[in-house]
């Protein structure tokens, strides 16, 4: 079975932009979780989406949106990009609920704001 | 408080030792508790997966829960320098989200 898949892997981006981030759940996972990783804050939870709603959300400003689609793809966007931003961003899919049910990660996408 | 602490390290041991890694928390509704190891540049991956209390083994790795006082371990026998890792501890437990703990940064040494 294919495992977490993100995209894309490495991104650079200047203060003020926007960006997107994809994530495809193990097949049969309908549970997609979005973390932010940091060296000073460790993993960090942004949100939960389980068959397409959002049902938990961390501590993160609203520039911080995420969704997700009727084949349990996920994406996450972030507006008006900050230097803080830059950060590992790793999504986790379960085949229930993410409280529940042990989370497999995908390998994350590293995002570098200039 | 947080509701998960872990200590970050560093934490240095020479190959063969065992390694105990340490985690409590305060939440008494988890109980779901998993350790993630994660490598340098890499998502965690999930090692142990304990439901309550007790103990799992499975081959140098064993889990122990505590729920009684909140403690969770995780013990690595005959360490090897491929052990180098971050360890993270999980929990969980009903509508809750996973909570992470800060991740111990081990380094095995040859």
């Amino acid at each position: 079975k294919a495992g977490v898949t993100q995209t894309p892997r490495y991104l650079i981006k200047t203060r003020g932009q926007q960006v997107t981030l994809s994530c495809s759940p193990i097949s049969g996972h309908r549970s997609v979780s979005w973390y932010q990783q940091t060296p000073g804050q460790g993993l960090q939870f942004l949100f939960e989406y389980f068959s397409e709603t959002q049902r938990n959300k961390g501590n993160f400003p609203g520039r911080f949106s995420g969704r997700q689609f009727s084949n349990s793809r996920s994406e996450m966007n972030v507006s008006t990009l900050e230097l803080g931003d830059s950060a590992l961003y790793l999504c986790a899919s379960s085949a229930g609920p993410g409280g529940e049910d042990t989370q497999y990660f995908g390998p994350g996408t590293r995002l570098t704001v200039l | 408080q947080k509701e998960v602490e872990q200590d970050p390290g560093p934490l240095s041991v020479p190959e063969g030792a065992i390694v105990s890694l340490n985690c409590t928390y305060s939440n008494s509704a988890f109980q779901y508790f998993m350790w993630y190891r994660q490598y340098s540049r890499k998502g965690p991956e999930l090692l142990m997966y304990t439901y309550s209390s007790g103990n799992k083994e499975d081959g140098r790795f064993t889990a122990q829960v505590d729920k009684s006082s909140k403690y969770i371990s995780l013990f690595i026998r005959d360490s090897q320098p491929s052990d180098s890792a971050t360890y993270l501890c999980a929990m969980g437990g009903g509508a809750q989200k996973l909570v992470f703990g800060q991740g111990t940064r081990l380094t095995i040494n040859p």
